[in-house]
């Protein structure tokens, strides 16, 4: 079945740090890559998406990129700020089938400290 | 354009009763996805709706069911609650296709004590 795989947290930087999460997945097909980011209490919100191989996510200053030779979709960040405090969960959707679920990772809380 | 509503936000019930949770899809979103989000966990799928139908499910039991209504909205039940049924769940609504992304409601806390 379909699985995505994330770097560990927490993560702890410095304001104007270079940030890095790492997402591996495993799928049947040919799957949409999501990043979603939940803020304390908050729901999930779309971050970025691609859908094909080599298409490139990117806003607010996050970009990541469908690697389909390495499986992977690690999201990035030039210069992080302390409102980008949050839980990242990387997900992929289904590219067939009954359903179009969403599989997640764990999630990666980061910090950022002024 | 209106956002995924969820109602309530919080809600505490007791082992064995029954719940049911409630979501408005934004306008435009004919597809309903409920996941359930333990602490410290990732969304987990429970079913998706489409055309009023449960299309798909995740691994939960028959005592977690629920219902599309002709306006795209949504319900989630489950009876005879159990402690690790707290959780937060999320309710996400979508165009039809794996393309298209999920928008998320904000939750419904549950705590079965």
């Amino acid at each position: 079945g379909n699985s995505v795989t994330q770097m560990e947290g927490p993560v702890t930087l410095s304001e104007e740090a270079f940030l890095t999460i790492n997402c591996t997945y495993t799928a049947t097909g040919y799957p949409s890559l999501f990043w979603y980011v939940q803020y304390p209490g908050e729901g999930l919100q779309l971050l970025l998406k691609a859908t094909k191989a080599d298409d490139k996510g990117s806003n607010k200053g996050f970009e990541a990129t469908y690697r389909k030779e390495t499986t992977s979709f690690h999201l990035e960040k030039g210069s992080v700020q302390v409102s980008d405090s949050a839980v990242y969960f990387c997900a992929l959707s289904s590219s067939g089938g009954s359903n179009y679920k969403l599989t997640f990772g764990k999630g990666t809380l980061l910090t950022v400290n002024p | 354009e209106t956002g995924v509503t969820q109602s309530p936000t919080h809600l505490i019930k007791t082992r064995g009763q029954q719940v049911t949770l409630r979501c408005s899809s934004q306008s435009g979103h004919n597809t309903v996805s409920w996941y359930q989000q333990a602490l410290g966990q990732g969304p987990q799928f429970i079913f998706q709706y489409y055309r009023e139908e449960e299309n798909g499910r995740g691994n939960f039991p028959p005592r977690f069911s629920g219902l599309q209504f002709p306006n795209y909205s949504s319900e989630l039940n489950v009876n005879a609650l159990e402690l690790d049924d707290s959780a937060l769940y999320l309710c996400a609504s979508s165009l039809w296709g794996g393309a298209y992304e999920q928008y998320f409601g904000p939750g419904t806390r549950l705590t079965v004590t």
